[in-house]
């Protein structure tokens, strides 16, 4: 069984400074996926960033990064020059391939605030 | 250009009704998703259809059906609401049934009374 483990409920970041979101996770499969997920206050889920698992490559999209850590199981996400709009709460998800357990399995969550 | 759309965005309903939620995607993709989000704002997968044929059925009340008349849609129908069906309801679709990124619809908040 996959699971994923965000251990952080709530953070505090200064506006223009970087933070990192953590995420671990266990899975006995050589091949899965990792995701990121913003959910604004607003409530709809946006997707951010994809790291496979045979990515030799940390994935970046804009200001938007993943430490991908292979070996100790974690993905956790940078978000470089924090803007008011980030404030959100973020999901680290994953999915895997093989049989039928390709659904996406979602952390707890971490509550991003970004102060002034 | 709305991607992942489901409507109702709200609905508000009584114990004991019987209400659907429709999902339309436009991307072209093959893979569908029904989410659920408790109070908690934990999420978890309830259904999931590729190319209009059931892959995932999670340990959900059998008062939950979904419906997937083609690729490009899947309604989910509950009957004989319960207090604790109150929730957001999120559909998703995917390019296929792999390691892809899933695109979210915006959420039906669905409140019984």
């Amino acid at each position: 069984a996959q699971k994923i483990t965000q251990t952080q409920p709530g953070m505090f970041v200064q506006e223009k400074e970087a933070v990192t979101l953590d995420c671990t996770y266990d899975t006995s499969d050589p091949s899965y996926g990792l995701f990121w997920y913003k959910q604004p206050s607003s409530g709809e889920m946006i997707f951010l960033i994809y790291q496979g698992s045979y990515d030799q490559q940390n994935a970046t999209e804009g200001r938007y990064s993943l430490n991908f850590q292979k070996a100790r199981k974690s993905a956790n996400l940078v978000i470089s020059a924090s803007q008011l709009g980030d404030s959100a709460m973020y999901f680290c998800a994953m999915t895997q391939d093989s049989g039928s357990a390709r659904q996406l399995t979602f952390g707890s969550g971490t509550q991003l605030t970004v102060l002034p | 250009d709305t991607a992942v759309s489901q409507t109702p965005k709200y609905l508000v309903t009584q114990m004991g009704n019987d209400k659907s939620i429709k999902c339309e995607q436009n991307l072209g993709h093959d893979t569908m998703y029904w989410y659920k989000q408790d109070s908690k704002k934990f999420l978890k997968i309830m259904f999931s259809y590729n190319n209009k044929e059931l892959i995932i059925n999670e340990t959900v009340p059998n008062r939950f059906s979904p419906k997937s008349p083609d690729k490009a849609h899947l309604n989910l129908h509950i009957n004989s609401l319960e207090l604790g069906d109150s929730a957001v309801y999120f559909c998703a679709s995917s390019q296929d049934f792999s390691n892809q990124p899933q695109h979210f619809g915006d959420g039906t908040r669905l409140s019984i009374l």
